[in-house]
């Protein structure tokens, strides 16, 4: 089985910089991936990391450390329109390629 | 299309009743996942389709609830004799392939059951 945790809530202002953190519990592993959520819109992608390291993308970067089980989304310049709730998700476990998602840490950007 | 569809975006029914929610993927997207939120909570892993097969069912709560993806494109997750706590809403994604890295995710399907 696997196991995923990260802090629930998450406040910052505006052009702040925040970390969400993921920690997970797997039998097997291949990557770990985020999504961002808008109120009642769909999970978006917005990063992978199969190895270790960090990965940019525009203002969003994903550091990952398998010896750790262990990842985090960095947010960079914070916009109101990321006020979102943030997933961590996992696969591999047991050879597995279907992502398991962790319950989410919900992000309150303040002006 | 453009992205994945699902149909209908809500759906209120009377518990007891049999249900069906409509996935159509990204064209050419080989893998398919039925997941299913509650409030405040992740999406919950339901099923797999690679293809035309069910490659994993293991996140279906219990024979009440059934998939097919008989073409290997649209999928419909359907549910027996619904009950209160089905109320959630229904997410299906899919990738291009085994394997892949992004899960294109629809829009969602707002089950209720009262």
């Amino acid at each position: 089985g696997q196991s995923l945790e990260q802090p629930s809530e998450v406040t910052a202002v505006e052009g702040a910089i925040v970390q969400i953190n993921c920690t997970y519990q797997t039998s097997g592993f291949y990557g770990l991936s985020w999504y961002q959520q808008h109120d009642g819109g769909a999970p978006t992608f917005l990063s992978y990391n199969a190895l270790d390291g960090l990965e940019e993308t525009g203002r969003f970067s994903s550091f990952l450390s398998r010896s750790d089980s262990y990842g985090y989304l960095l947010l960079q310049e914070l916009q109101m329109k990321d006020s979102a709730s943030y997933f961590c998700a996992v696969s591999g476990s047991g050879g597995s390629y279907i992502p398991t998602f962790g319950r989410g840490t919900s992000l309150i950007v303040h002006p | 299309g453009a992205g994945v569809s699902q149909t209908p975006s809500n759906k209120v029914t009377e518990k007891g009743k049999y249900v069906e929610l409509r996935c159509d993927p990204i064209s050419g997207h080989t893998a398919l996942y039925w997941y299913r939120q509650s409030l405040g909570q992740g999406p919950e892993f339901l099923i797999y389709f690679q293809g035309t097969g069910a490659a994993d069912d293991s996140g279906l709560p219990n024979d009440r609830f059934f998939a097919v993806r008989p073409e290997g494109s649209v999928s419909t997750l359907k549910i027996q004799r619904t009950e209160r706590g089905d109320s959630a809403v229904y997410l299906c994604a899919s990738m291009r392939e085994q394997g892949g890295t992004e899960a294109f995710f629809g829009q969602g399907t707002r089950l209720t059951v009262v």
